[in-house]
């Protein structure tokens, strides 16, 4: 089973809003990521969580603020965003995180859709 | 200079063609390749990973890896319309993965 879920599927928000995406596995992997993708374009990653901790932030505005709650769960919480926004934010798991000379395939979830209006 | 690099096509190859796909990156030391399809409006799903020299077959599919030249290939044989999507390579080098832009492929019937 190499499963990713992703809710909600769809999200329509207005500037002022806070909502939050949220993202399940059950693989056991110990690696969650969270990806911006604009059309046309590939995944640019956010967020990296390995075991829990925060590892890698790619200089994402603080009006996103991720949190794992525990190794199955990843979220994202979204505060004042703007139009451009709007994307579809895509939650990936692997076994662990890269590093030196071990690196491992990452499974994506559905994604959200969302539009900021 | 880009990580990794794409021609982003259009890529068009009749029904039951071999399609190719090619990607090359910049860094030597990259350890591990992948390929994603993805379909549009939906998420990358993997279709293969290749970490050593050579050559890697699953089902239709054909991974191809040369660590000298810096190039990774999917060649996808006896091409169907549902094999229309964009691929997208992927290379993971120390702790970073880095996507290429993309192939957009269309299997004409």
């Amino acid at each position: 089973d190499t499963e990713v879920t992703q809710t909600p599927k769809h999200l329509v928000m207005g500037m002022t809003n806070k909502k939050s995406l949220k993202c399940e596995q059950h693989m056991g992997h110990r690696a969650m990521y969270w990806y911006k993708q604009k059309a046309k374009k590939p995944p640019e990653l956010m967020f990296v969580y390995s075991y829990e901790k925060l590892s890698i932030n790619e200089s994402v505005p603080s009006r996103f603020s991720p949190e794992c709650p525990n190794s199955s769960l990843l979220n994202l919480h979204l505060h004042a965003l703007q139009p451009e926004d709007s994307a579809l934010y895509l939650c990936a798991s692997s076994q662990d995180e890269a590093s030196g000379g071990d690196s491992y395939e990452q499974y994506f979830g559905p994604g959200t859709r969302l539009t900021v209006t | 200079q880009k990580e990794v690099e794409q021609n982003s096509g259009p890529l068009s190859v009749p029904e039951g063609a071999i399609a190719s796909l090619n990607c090359t990156y910049s860094d030597r030391g990259s350890q591990s390749f992948f390929w994603y399809r993805q379909y549009s409006g939906k998420s990358p799903e993997l279709i293969m990973f290749i970490y050593s020299n050579g050559d890697k077959e699953d089902g239709r599919f054909t991974a191809q890896l040369n660590k000298a030249s810096q190039y990774v290939s999917l060649l996808i044989r006896d091409s169907q319309p549902s094999d229309s999507a964009t691929y997208l390579c992927a290379v993971t080098t120390g702790n970073q993965f880095y996507f290429g832009t993309g192939t957009s492929l269309t299997v004409i019937p």
